[in-house]
């Protein structure tokens, strides 16, 4: 059973321009959380998704950030117009059950860099 | 609004020494409690869930308290080896109980 995996692991964008990050739940998990780690700082919760609805995205900044979870395919978290303050890493973790009930499992991470 | 908080934020010790990690939490409505290991660059390792009607956890030479009513947690690594080298976070669940909120966490330093 692959873990949750996570690509790409590396972005570069210049301001201005999309990124989309990708990530595929454990096999079985349809509870999908997106955090994010700024440099030398603590993750922080972004959105929690089940498949095709969000249902926490308190964490998420209002504008330029999306979140989606289709019926088929990856999760895809989406910064359009990105500025050089969303350089970061970008964890996406799994779980068959919601995130009090059991445990997460998380990827490797896509380390974005804007230029 | 949980906040947690990892003392030591970093510690250097010698191979062979048994240590203590913690980890305090403000609100103690969760329902569970994860301990992970990340290694630079990379992602994060579970290492163990403790569940809120659990008072502690075992996996190998790890071992986690919980003190769900004071809002804290301890791992304790026993025989310290270089390979542990890492940060670790703690991780409360809750309240509401649909994420975890992470600790800045402690970067451990072990040198042989």
């Amino acid at each position: 059973n692959a873990g949750v995996m996570q690509n790409p692991r590396h972005l570069v964008r210049r301001r201005g321009q999309e990124a989309r990050l990708r990530c595929s739940p454990m096999k079985g998990h349809s509870h999908v959380y997106w955090y994010r780690q700024l440099p030398e700082e603590g993750l922080k919760f972004m959105v929690y998704l089940q498949k095709e609805n969000i249902i926490d995205e308190s964490g998420m900044p209002k504008e330029r950030f999306s979140a989606e979870f289709p019926k088929e395919g990856p999760s895809i978290l989406r910064i359009q117009q990105v500025v050089r303050g969303d350089s970061a890493a970008y964890f996406c973790a799994s779980s068959p059950r919601l995130a009090g009930e059991g445990e997460l499992f998380f990827g490797e991470g896509s380390r974005l860099t804007v230029l | 609004k949980q906040e947690v908080t990892q003392i030591p934020a970093a510690l250097s010790v010698p191979e062979g020494e048994n240590l203590v990690l913690n980890c305090s939490f403000t609100d103690s409505a969760i329902y569970n409690l994860q301990w992970f290991r990340q290694d630079p660059g990379k992602g994060l390792t579970s290492l163990l869930l403790i569940q809120s009607s659990q008072r502690e956890q075992t996996s190998g030479r790890l071992n986690a308290s919980l003190d769900k009513s004071s809002g804290r947690s301890t791992l304790y690594i026993a025989a310290s080896q270089p390979g542990d080298s890492a940060t670790y976070l703690c991780a409360p669940s809750g309240p509401g109980f649909q994420k975890l909120v992470f600790g800045t966490g402690t970067r451990l330093l072990v040198s042989p």
